[in-house]
């Protein structure tokens, strides 16, 4: 699977919308962008994920570049309860042997 | 679905002692996965399962390290014997074939004095 990079800290102030970067610039064709956050002392969350559309659910946006080589998790109104650390992880999705591999991820701090 | 359910919560053993950890994951998943946090390493995968059967075991660091799954709704990791370094936070996971979202259990928190 291709790797991610992720800085490692940003914050934002609540009711603000919180966009989360990453770079994937390896990711091949048939590789999908998933978005997971954990809030401490809690196993990962699943947010979003995403092929090469831009995606909208009810927790969040995921916008993929053109040349899908970096994407932006977008938290359009952040809560004081989305100070997580969220993981950008590029994997092949469903199917035999596909498996999640998290790396350090971003914390973010929603600040009042 | 109660979700995935890991016990005990807590586990507090000495050097040298086995450990077990539990999972049950979500009834009618197919993949179960086992990771372990740490600080210094964050979230690795340690071993999954497709149908009770292991899949890749690549992640375990020792033979000290076994994990099985009997049925399609148990799965145990096992330490033994258990050292200081195997502190960490112990989560199970499970899938569906078909969906690629990844359930998390609340974790087993593994102090080894």
């Amino acid at each position: 699977d291709a790797k991610t990079t992720q800085p490692t800290s940003m914050d934002c102030a609540e009711g603000r919308a919180a966009n989360l970067p990453c770079n994937h610039s390896t990711i091949s064709g048939n590789e999908y962008v998933y978005w997971y956050r954990q809030i401490h002392s809690q196993g990962p969350q699943y947010i979003i994920h995403g092929l090469k559309n831009n995606e909208t659910n009810e927790m969040a946006s995921l916008i993929i570049t053109e040349d899908r080589k970096s994407s932006t998790l977008i938290l359009p109104h952040a809560t004081l309860r989305d100070t997580a650390v969220y993981y950008c992880i590029v994997s092949r999705g469903t199917g035999a042997n596909s498996k999640l591999t998290f790396g350090k991820g971003i914390t973010l701090s929603v600040r009042p | 679905d109660a979700g995935v359910i890991q016990s005990p919560r807590h586990e507090v053993t000495e050097m040298g002692q086995e450990v077990t950890l539990r999972c049950k994951p979500i009834s009618g998943h197919d993949y179960l996965f086992w990771y372990r946090q740490t600080m210094m390493r964050g979230l690795e995968l340690l071993i999954y399962f497709n149908n009770n059967v292991p899949i890749d075991d690549s992640g375990m660091p020792e033979d000290r390290f076994s994990a099985k799954m009997p049925n399609a709704s148990f799965s145990t990791l096992k330490i033994q014997p258990s050292e200081p370094r195997d502190s960490a936070v112990y989560f199970c996971a499970s899938r569906v074939l078909t969906n690629e979202k990844l359930f998390f259990g609340s974790g087993t928190q593994l102090s080894v004095l």
